[in-house]
């Protein structure tokens, strides 16, 4: 039971370049959400999906892409990476009906 | 604006030393609260859902209480392995399906 997968793990980008988070799970949820996580702080919340093909901004959405086009994945794009953007990223899923979150091990991103 | 706010940054307990951590929120009708835990370098794990005041939840040690602007997550006499940051988080009916986290609690428990 794989539940929330991310890859990659760890990344390093260099200012300027572009890169895709991925993030799966295999529970049929029909809510997904990233997150950054910077350190000491909470999780911020960049991006969340309702259902295969709708989207809507968070708190930070400034920076990054989505897209929603199965219900399994929900690909997070980092167009032009910039120092700002190095962070923790968590991708999380929910099941309708529940309140309970399931999170992906997180994707550790360093921008130089 | 949506708002959680937790308290103490960083608490310090001996094993069996029991002790409460606040949540308080700002939101603009509460859908939920929702305490997790998340270990270093590992994504948050689902703890409790708290819907209206008055309601508490327990598992194991830990019990979740829920007043009309805060939240307490009490620990009875925690065990070294209840170390671990406790995140707290809100959704409101107005605001999708958003869920707002606080910046967290990192509890240290001594043996």
């Amino acid at each position: 039971n794989a539940g929330v997968t991310q890859t990659p793990k760890f990344r390093i980008l260099k200012i300027g370049q572009s890169m895709t988070l991925q993030c799966a799970q295999d529970m049929n949820h029909n809510y997904m959400y990233w997150y950054r996580q910077d350190p000491g702080m909470g999780l911020k919340l960049i991006y969340y999906s309702v259902g295969a093909g709708i989207t809507d901004k968070g708190e930070v959405p400034n920076g990054y892409n989505v897209s929603r086009s199965t219900t399994e994945d929900f690909p997070l794009r980092l167009e032009l990476a910039a120092p700002s953007q190095t962070s923790v990223y968590f991708c999380a899923s929910i099941a309708e009906g529940s309140t309970e979150a399931f999170f992906g091990q997180g994707t550790r991103l360093t921008v130089v | 604006e949506d708002q959680v706010t937790q308290s103490p940054e960083a608490l310090r307990l001996q094993e069996g030393e029991s002790s409460s951590l606040n949540c308080s929120y700002t939101v603009s009708g509460l859908r939920g609260l929702f305490w997790y835990r998340q270990d270093p370098g590992k994504g948050p794990e689902f703890l409790f859902t708290l819907y209206s005041a008055g309601e508490e939840k327990e598992k194991e040690r830990l019990k979740a209480t829920l007043t009309k602007k805060e939240s307490f997550l009490h620990i009875t006499a925690p065990k070294p392995e209840d170390s671990a940051t406790y995140l707290c988080a809100v959704q409101a009916f107005t605001g999708g399906f958003k869920t707002i986290f606080g910046a967290g609690t990192r509890l240290f428990v001594k043996a």
